[in-house]
């Protein structure tokens, strides 16, 4: 397996513009995270996904942002408009279900590097 | 109180010396506990992790984790300046909606 797949890999945007930032899981995985990294936050959760349901939202910043995954392979995060506090690091993960909970090693994508200028 | 915590560091260290990480986490009923590795510039990836109170030993990797305290540390033994990078510390907590939450980690830098 190719790992964690997120697309594009870097985004430069104008302020008011939407952005969509695109992830493929690993097969097999069950969950499905969104994170946002800045310096000053560090790494926050902002959604994630469980047998491609939302499970929990309430990282989500405001209502500017939505996400999305309509099959076991494929997840998006849009931003509409953008701003230029929304300049960070978005980072997709997965990883399996083994009925414990999560417990097990979760993989990262490369990332996105947004910046709304 | 955050979720989890870290020192902020950056924590230095020469190479060859001992570099203790500690975390801290505000939910007792976590359960399974994380030491991520980031080199600048790229994604987290998995060094250690630790269910049971006590120590784990992977190599010059030892966790320490102590569940009345509230506590989880990672120590990294005859430290290399390839071990330089942020150390990330994540907690998944108990229940059907348990999420992976991570401290914003500290940076290690080992001195040549």
């Amino acid at each position: 397996d190719a790992g964690v797949i997120q697309s594009p890999r870097h985004e430069v945007t104008e302020m008011g513009q939407e952005v969509t930032l695109r992830c493929k899981p690993i097969s097999g995985h069950d969950y499905l995270f969104w994170y946002r990294q800045t310096m000053m936050r560090g790494l926050e959760l902002l959604i994630y996904f469980n047998n491609n349901v939302p499970i929990d939202d309430s990282g989500m910043p405001e209502d500017r942002f939505s996400a999305k995954m309509p099959n076991a392979s494929f997840s998006t995060l849009k931003i509409q408009p953008s701003e230029p506090r929304d300049s960070a690091v978005y980072f997709c993960a997965s990883t399996l279900d083994r009925g414990l909970g999560l417990d097990t090693e979760a993989f990262f994508g490369q990332g996105t590097r947004l910046t709304v200028v | 109180q955050k979720e989890v915590e870290q020192n902020s560091g950056p924590l230095s260290v020469p190479e060859g010396a001992i570099a203790s990480l500690n975390c801290t986490y505000s939910d007792r009923g976590s359960q399974s506990f994380f030491w991520y590795r980031q080199y600048s510039g790229k994604s987290p990836e998995l060094i250690m992790f630790i269910y049971s109170n006590g120590d784990k030993e992977d190599g010059r990797f030892t966790a320490q984790l102590n569940k009345a305290s509230q506590y989880v540390s990672l120590l990294i033994r005859d430290s290399q300046p390839s071990d330089s990078a942020t150390y990330l510390c994540a907690v998944t907590n108990t229940g059907a909606n348990s999420k992976l939450t991570f401290g914003k980690g500290i940076t290690l830098s080992v001195r040549p």
